[in-house]
């Protein structure tokens, strides 16, 4: 079946100018995340939702970082006014439900530079 | 945000030779995933443990999950050049939470 994928594959923007990264879950995992993933770094926890509760938005590093989910599947991350720290890999992922062990599928990212 | 301390950061070995590294945390997990990524892709789940000292195979893949619950291992046995790429633990203090990375250990095979 088909794995979790993102667009666009690669963005390039300049500075002050908003983006937006989409996600498209497996089908049917309630659980959806974003991560970060700067140059030769691990990943860094954004932002995380399970169904309908209010999302878990702990991780997003300023009020320029803003994601939503809508009707429970796609989801999207949006940048605004970006800045050349924002310049990373964005991952997301899937969970299958809310009770599941912990594993989260990911899709290929999308390498954002910001110039 | 926080990350896990990963090592070695980095390895270079010859095929047919094990490999070993870990990962250290200052607080608990409930659950220990280590996880693959290869150029250009994500990450892909390798061996998950949900229990204190758990040991798990995944064909030539050994994981343990620590006793305190603050650390784990991954062991490589006879690596191939496919291993290579970069190795990733991660922990996750609840079910489907998010998940606290390490750094990575970069693997390079040499034949």
């Amino acid at each position: 079946g088909a794995g979790v994928s993102q667009s666009p594959s690669n963005k390039v923007t300049e500075k002050g100018k908003d983006v937006e990264l989409r996600c498209d879950p497996i089908s049917g995992h309630t659980a959806l995340y974003w991560y970060r993933q700067s140059l030769g770094q691990g990943l860094e926890f954004l932002i995380y939702f399970q169904g309908n509760s209010a999302p878990d938005k702990s991780g997003l590093p300023s009020d320029r970082f803003s994601a939503e989910r809508t009707g429970g599947s796609v989801s999207t991350l949006t940048i605004q006014r970006t800045q050349q720290e924002d310049s990373a890999v964005y991952l997301c992922a899937s969970s299958p439900t809310s009770g599941s062990m912990g594993e989260q599928f990911f899709g290929p990212g999308t390498r954002l530079t910001v110039l | 945000g926080q990350q896990l301390n990963q090592s070695p950061q980095s390895m270079f070995i010859q095929e047919g030779e094990d490999v070993s590294m870990n990962c250290t945390s200052s607080s608990i997990f409930n659950t220990w995933l280590w996880y693959k990524q290869d150029p250009g892709e994500g990450p892909v789940l390798l061996i998950a443990l949900y229990k204190a000292g758990e040991l798990t195979s995944n064909g030539r893949l050994t994981a343990q999950f620590g006793i305190t619950r603050k650390d784990s291992f991954l062991n490589i046995s006879a690596s191939i050049p496919s291993d290579v790429g970069i190795y990733f633990c991660a922990g996750q203090a609840g079910t489907a939470s998010k998940l606290t990375f390490g750094t990575g250990t970069r693997l390079q095979v040499t034949l």
